[in-house]
């Protein structure tokens, strides 16, 4: 069995500020790690994964995560953060890629503020 | 491109009836789609897999015989809630996985039903 704890339900930030959303995994075996970010009255989003290789994965729009297979972690970091940033994170993984199986973390609420 | 739909965004019903909610792959071909359940303040939990044309693989504790999935074509999945109770008020979110010759193979989410039942 698998789980995933996000630890912050709510994370605020002020605009150009860096900030980090927590997330760590429970597997008994190897894991896909995937960070999903949901708009208001959006569907979710796949943002980045790490299926293997460099263990430092980014997205396109300036996020990145670092898997951390001893400390089992998967936190995702944004060195500058901007308004359109605020959305719910979603943490998940999966022993089978994204195509399969995901189980999920309780999310993290981001707001930026001015 | 890879848009999913669901229908109706909320829904309001009373106790004891049924409630149906859709799924649509509008530019895609799904060939499995997913059916989650988010209660408040937690996190999404899968209730089943449906693959087109075939029975739907049910997570364990969760009542087929309750939550009716049926993919009867390649950009549509139901969902069903039949005899609906208070107890089943929640927000479900579909997501869609096409294959890999499509450049689809990974799940793309709608935005998610939310359904009260007074």
């Amino acid at each position: 069995a698998q789980s995933v704890t996000q630890l912050d339900s709510q994370v605020p930030v002020f605009e150009e500020a860096p900030v980090e959303l927590r997330c760590n995994y429970s597997s008994s075996v190897s894991v896909y790690l995937f960070w999903y970010v949901q708009y208001p009255n959006q569907g979710l989003q796949l943002l980045l994964k790490y299926l293997s290789g460099s263990t430092l994965v980014k997205s396109i729009n300036g996020f990145e995560a670092e898997f951390n297979k001893s400390q089992t972690s998967f936190h995702l970091r944004k060195p500058s953060v901007h308004i359109s940033d605020t959305a719910e994170y979603f943490c998940a993984v999966s022993d089978h890629g994204t195509a399969s199986k995901l189980t999920f973390g309780t999310g993290t609420r981001l707001q930026v503020t001015l | 491109g890879a848009v999913v739909s669901q229908h109706p965004s909320r829904v309001i019903c009373k106790s004891g009836t049924s409630v149906k909610i859709e799924c649509r792959s509008l530019d895609f071909q799904a060939t499995t789609m997913f059916w989650y359940r988010q209660f408040p303040k937690q996190s999404l939990m899968l209730m089943a897999t449906s693959n087109e044309g075939s029975k739907a693989t049910y997570e364990q504790g969760v009542e087929k015989d309750k939550f009716l999935i049926n993919h009867a074509s390649l950009t549509l999945s139901t969902l069903t809630v039949t005899s609906a109770h208070p107890e089943d008020s929640s927000f479900y979110i579909c997501s869609a996985r096409g294959d890999r010759g499509q450049g689809r193979d990974e799940q793309f989410f709608g935005p998610g039903t939310r359904l009260t039942v007074l």
